[in-house]
């Protein structure tokens, strides 16, 4: 069955870096377009970035841009952001999912990681 | 950036009777627009799509409706499971974004 499973959160001090990752399961990442979405403490959903099926278009949500990169490694069948420059307000709990069929419909979603900006 | 409204903030229901939830969108999104219910310490879980069609493996009592900019999920009979915070989501436009949240309580 299809599962995504984050890693990599953790506190860091602002200004410093952090990089998470997806391992999905159960289909073929390569074949899907992925998406980043966060959820900072009681507070509702955040779209973040996206990584289109063939890897060569992503995109990103201003409030990230410039300092998040999303990549895919297709051999392990993951998908990873690189989140550099990290402010407080980028304490979150850190979602990837899956858009189904080609689209930007999220049908399944990870269990989060949670990334902490504090000095 | 296309904004989402959604109304009521909070609901408050009683297992058995009937739940609207509103949405409403800044520009239109002609249909693209979905439903997801989150529960404490979950991921979200993908309800309705484009409008109106239930996602794989949802209860018939989840339905929902609208086009352009007004949207409405309505759960028919509310199930003790049911009581949850409902998000909107539209993928009209970049950037994707989502409504503050319904959340559904006893």
């Amino acid at each position: 069955q299809v599962q995504l499973v984050e890693s990599g959160g953790g506190v860091v001090q602002p200004g410093r870096s952090l990089r998470l990752s997806c391992a999905a399961s159960g289909f073929t990442l390569s074949n899907y377009g992925m998406h980043w979405v966060r959820q900072a403490p009681g507070k509702g959903l955040e779209w973040v970035a996206v990584v289109w099926s063939d890897g060569s278009d992503k995109y990103y949500a201003d409030s990230v841009k410039g300092r998040f990169t999303v990549s895919r490694d297709i051999s392990k069948n993951t998908l990873d952001v690189q989140m550099n420059s990290l402010r407080a307000d980028d304490t979150a709990v850190y979602y990837c999912a899956r858009g189904r069929s080609g689209s930007s419909i999220f049908d399944y979603w990870g269990q989060g990681t949670l990334v902490t900006v504090s000095s | 950036e296309i904004v989402l409204t959604q109304s009521p903030a909070t609901l408050s229901l009683s297992p058995g009777e009937r739940a609207t939830l509103s949405c409403r969108a800044s520009q239109s999104v002609s249909s693209s627009l979905a439903w997801y219910q989150q529960k404490p310490g979950q991921a979200p879980r993908l309800l309705i799509y484009d409008a109106s069609n239930r996602a794989t493996g949802i209860p018939a009592r989840f339905s929902g409706s609208g086009s352009g900019t007004d949207f409405t999920l309505t759960i028919s009979s509310l199930a003790p499971e049911d009581f949850a915070v409902y998000y909107c989501h539209q993928r009209h436009n970049w950037p994707l974004t989502f409504g503050g949240g319904t959340k559904v309580e006893i």
